[in-house]
């Protein structure tokens, strides 16, 4: 089934370490993107991606790091200069950036502990 | 300054009891306006894609509808199953702004 993959589900992160979140797609879509959501806000765009080798910082940039090796592929990486890294990280995509629908994974949790 | 408000923030229904969930919007340019349903520890699942005032879309017993400010989305005779968290977001220029989302909780 065509969809997009996020991994781990869960993950506890010890103070002064870096993470790395998973996202894979197999829907063949060219961009691809990273939310944050906490309670009672609305998500949040860390980072986004409309074609390999290239990204764009979102509204929440900073702690955060991004790589575009492969069109399948978008992980994200939660540095120790992220202040308050707990939360719901999702991982979208869509076919294009302008304006087309975006596709969620199921997300990961993040836990600073 | 553009914004996306959604009201009311959280609904509790009867089974069978009609109503509409609200994502009102002070954007100019507006080129999409999404909802999505979100089941806790979930990821957004998709809905409805609008693009124009007067459209409307209908997916069983939800239905969005779309005006210059504002989009309505009407849940007809609402089963438990329905209970989610309901978001919308608004496109327009090339920025994608996301609603805080309706908590629907419908009891049989």
């Amino acid at each position: 089934d065509g969809g997009i993959t996020q991994s781990p589900k869960y993950l506890f992160r010890k103070e002064g370490q870096n993470v790395t979140l998973s996202c894979e797609q197999n829907l063949n879509h060219d961009a691809m993107y990273w939310y944050r959501q906490d309670p009672g806000q609305g998500l949040r765009l860390i980072y986004y991606s409309q074609i390999v080798n290239d990204f764009q910082k979102g509204d929440i940039a900073e702690g955060y790091s991004v790589s575009r090796e492969k069109k399948e592929s978008f992980p994200l990486t939660v540095t120790s200069a992220q202040k308050n890294p707990t939360a719901f990280y999702l991982c979208a995509s869509s076919i294009g950036a302008d304006g087309n629908t975006i596709y969620f994974g199921e997300g990961s949790w993040l836990t600073v502990v | 300054e553009d914004q996306v408000t959604q009201s009311p923030e959280a609904l509790r229904l009867q089974e069978g009891e009609s109503s509409s969930l609200n994502c009102s919007y002070t954007v100019s340019g507006l080129r999409g306006l999404f909802w999505y349903r979100q089941d806790p520890g979930k990821g957004p699942e998709f809905l409805f894609t609008l693009y124009s005032a007067g459209e409307e879309k209908e997916k069983e017993r939800l239905k969005a509808t779309l005006t210059k400010k504002e989009s309505f989305l009407h849940i007809t005779a609402p089963k438990p199953e329905d209970s989610a968290t309901y978001l919308c977001a608004v496109y327009y220029t090339d920025k994608l702004i996301f609603g805080t989302g309706t908590r629907l909780q419908v009891f049989p």
